[in-house]
């Protein structure tokens, strides 16, 4: 089956600490994403990646790290100097080689807890 | 800057209803409009992805509907059931030269009561 896929489902940070959430997607997208959502809120784009090696900053990039050495990965990177990281990360992906371009796909989510 | 606002913010409902939610976008210059199901503490599921040729879209029960000139989409849903109930949020393209981003409307809390 042709999906994404994150990990973990659930991750506890302690203060200080770097952490990283895994994406994985299988569908041969040029393009992948990663978004926050916090309670009652809509998605905010922290980083998206075009094409292997490239990434840009969304609205939300600091305090978050990427990278994108291959087209089927797109980690991020939580570090300590992002002071309020408890959140749902949702990574997603889109073909952007054929119509519709930007038609978004996404995985399971992975829930952030700072204790 | 395209900004996506959706009404009402949540919506209560009693089974079998057919209802309407609403999503206005301020970019009009869009190409396609995407609408998504969230379930507490999932992922997003794509519902309708409805481009700018066409003025409607539809999957089953699910009916979305999209006027550029107004800067509108209603996602429609006949004889509501309570699996229907959900999180709909849509989304657009960022517009200008952003056309690989989306940006999200907050979203429709759906309740369907039995």
């Amino acid at each position: 089956d042709g999906g994404i896929t994150q990990s973990p489902k659930y991750l506890f940070r302690k203060e200080g600490q770097n952490v990283t959430l895994s994406c994985e997607q299988n569908l041969n997208h040029d393009a992948m994403y990663w978004y926050r959502q916090d309670p009652g809120q809509g998605l905010r784009l922290i980083y998206y990646s075009q094409i292997v090696n490239d990434f840009q900053k969304g609205d939300i990039a600091e305090g978050y790290s990427v990278s994108r050495e291959k087209k089927e990965s797109f980690p991020l990177t939580v570090t300590s100097a992002q002071k309020n990281p408890t959140a749902f990360y949702l990574c997603a992906s889109s073909p952007r080689d054929r119509r519709p371009y930007n038609e978004q796909f996404f995985g399971p989510g992975t829930r952030l807890t700072v204790l | 800057k395209q900004e996506v606002t959706q009404i009402p913010a949540a919506l209560s409902v009693p089974e079998g209803e057919n209802l309407v939610l609403n999503c206005s976008f301020t970019d009009s210059a869009i190409y396609n409009l995407q609408w998504f199901r969230q379930d507490p503490g999932k992922g997003l599921t794509s519902l309708l992805l409805i481009q700018s040729s066409q003025r409607e879209q539809t999957s089953g029960r699910l009916n979305a509907s999209l006027d550029k000139s107004s800067g509108r989409s209603t996602l429609y849903i006949a004889a509501s059931q309570p699996g229907d109930s959900a999180t709909y949020l849509c989304a657009a393209p960022g517009g200008g030269t952003s056309y690989d981003k989306v940006i999200f409307g907050p979203g429709t809390s759906l309740s369907v009561i039995p």
